[in-house]
């Protein structure tokens, strides 16, 4: 299983509004990742997790709050987002944190702040 | 800060045309990963390249990393209609984040 899912596929939700994104994997991988892609850009990383400590922030604003419950699952809470927070949000993992590593980027969860 | 830019940023072929995007950094990289990503898909990884000269194929698909290990290229040998999409390069200095390349996005004209 070299799949990487994640819930909702679609999310509208108000600035005031408190919200959270999900992603899970099972191939057993150490290192996850949170990444926002505009429209025509590429991905921008936000967060990694190595072995369920976040390692690395990139300087992402305290309205996102990320989670790592389990080697597994992988979320990121949303509240009073702006509607330039708008975008698609990818989740991926990899073996290890190692930038050599390949990473399997889920499908993403498409979201609108209004 | 490590930039990677790519160019073309958009290319439009013929259906059995070839198609070719170049990666430049502005440092030297430990590795080189391509991805791609279909429209309204997420990026799929291609390949990786970590040694400098490198050449890899992958059927239809060329990969070279240039000897300074500042460059990539990706070719497509007679681009079919499945070929659409955005080619990411993505490359990484030692320890550092992995840094995605601007992108080139590719369609093709039946």
């Amino acid at each position: 299983d070299t799949e990487v899912t994640q819930t909702p596929k679609h999310l509208v939700m108000g600035m005031t509004n408190k919200k959270s994104l999900k992603c899970e994997q099972h191939m057993g991988h150490r290192a996850m990742y949170w990444y926002k892609q505009k429209a025509k850009k590429p991905p921008e990383l936000m967060f990694v997790y190595s072995y369920e400590k976040l390692s690395i922030n990139e300087s992402v604003p305290s309205r996102f709050s990320p989670e790592c419950p389990n080697s597994s699952l992988l979320n990121l809470h949303l509240h009073a987002l702006q509607p330039e927070d708008s975008a698609l949000y990818l989740c991926a993992s990899s073996q290890d944190a190692l930038y050599t590593d390949t990473q399997y980027f889920g499908p993403g969860t498409r979201l609108t702040v209004l | 800060g490590q930039q990677v830019m790519q160019i073309p940023q958009y290319q439009h072929v013929q259906e059995g045309e070839d198609f070719t995007t170049y990666c430049n950094s502005s440092t030297t990289l430990s590795n080189i990963q391509w991805y791609k990503q279909r429209p309204g898909g997420h990026p799929v990884f291609l390949i990786q390249l970590v040694k400098s000269g490198e050449v890899k194929k992958q059927k239809r698909l060329t990969f070279q990393f240039g000897e300074a290990k500042k460059n990539s290229s990706l070719h497509i040998t007679a681009t079919q209609t499945t070929d659409v999409g955005t080619y990411f390069c993505a490359g990484s200095r030692g320890n550092e984040k992995l840094t995605f390349g601007t992108g080139t996005r590719l369609t093709i004209i039946p």
